[in-house]
């Protein structure tokens, strides 16, 4: 089974400030990876995903990605917070072949961004 | 284009209950997923629906069930409720069911307390 670790429970940060949100992942597989972020009262949305391909993933509002698959890692950047950046990040997996049938996706426990003015 | 809509927004019931949960999908998407997000931790898949039948199913008991409707439209229902069934539940809709090809959007939940 596919497991997700996200070591940080909470990343205060100041604005203006670069930050980094780390994820590790676990799997027999080769899995696809997402990361999402969810706002208070809010669903989840989607920020990246990685599929296949360049190891540097670009996402919405400056937000970027690096798959690193000999460290089984996919760590969420961004070169200056503001402060509507505040917000919880999850980083996800699923498998790539899933054998019949979904498996929908393995998130880690996220991580809350906190910006300070 | 309708986003993903989840009702009701806050539920309470007791114990030994039975609840039922509703969501509506994203306009042209045939697969709904729902997840369950505890307090404090990510949402974990519980079972996805696509055109009508189960797909797919995570780590979880049959006492939660589901339906998806024509319209694609989904409920979930579960039986017997345990406290640690309070937990906020998310359904997410996609077009197909690849996590890859069809990006998944999430309505904002229902937040179910269990008494």
């Amino acid at each position: 089974a596919q497991s997700v670790t996200q070591l940080d429970s909470q990343v205060p940060v100041f604005e203006e400030a670069p930050v980094e949100l780390r994820c590790n992942y676990s799997s027999s597989v080769s899995v696809y990876l997402f990361w999402y972020v969810q706002y208070p009262n809010q669903g989840l949305q989607l920020l990246l995903k990685y599929l296949s391909g360049s190891t540097l993933v670009k996402g919405i509002n400056g937000f970027e990605a690096e798959f690193n698959k000999s460290q089984t890692s996919f760590h969420l950047r961004k070169p200056s917070v503001h402060i509507s950046d505040t917000a919880e990040y999850f980083c996800a997996v699923s498998l790539m072949y899933s054998g019949g049938g979904a498996d929908g996706l393995t998130f880690g426990k996220g991580t809350h961004l906190i910006i300070q003015p | 284009e309708t986003g993903v809509t989840q009702s009701p927004t806050h539920l309470i019931k007791t114990r030994g209950q039975q609840v039922t949960l509703r969501c509506s999908s994203q306009s042209g998407h045939n697969t709904v997923s729902w997840y369950q997000q505890a307090l404090g931790q990510g949402p974990q898949f519980i079972f996805q629906y696509y055109r009508e039948e189960e797909n797919g199913r995570g780590n979880f008991p049959p006492r939660f069930s589901g339906l998806q409707f024509p319209n694609y439209s989904s409920e979930l229902n579960v039986n017997a409720l345990e406290l640690d069934d309070s937990a906020l539940y998310l359904c997410a809709s996609s077009l197909g069911t690849s996590t890859a090809m069809g990006e998944q959007f999430f309505g904002p939940g229902t937040r179910l307390t269990v008494l």
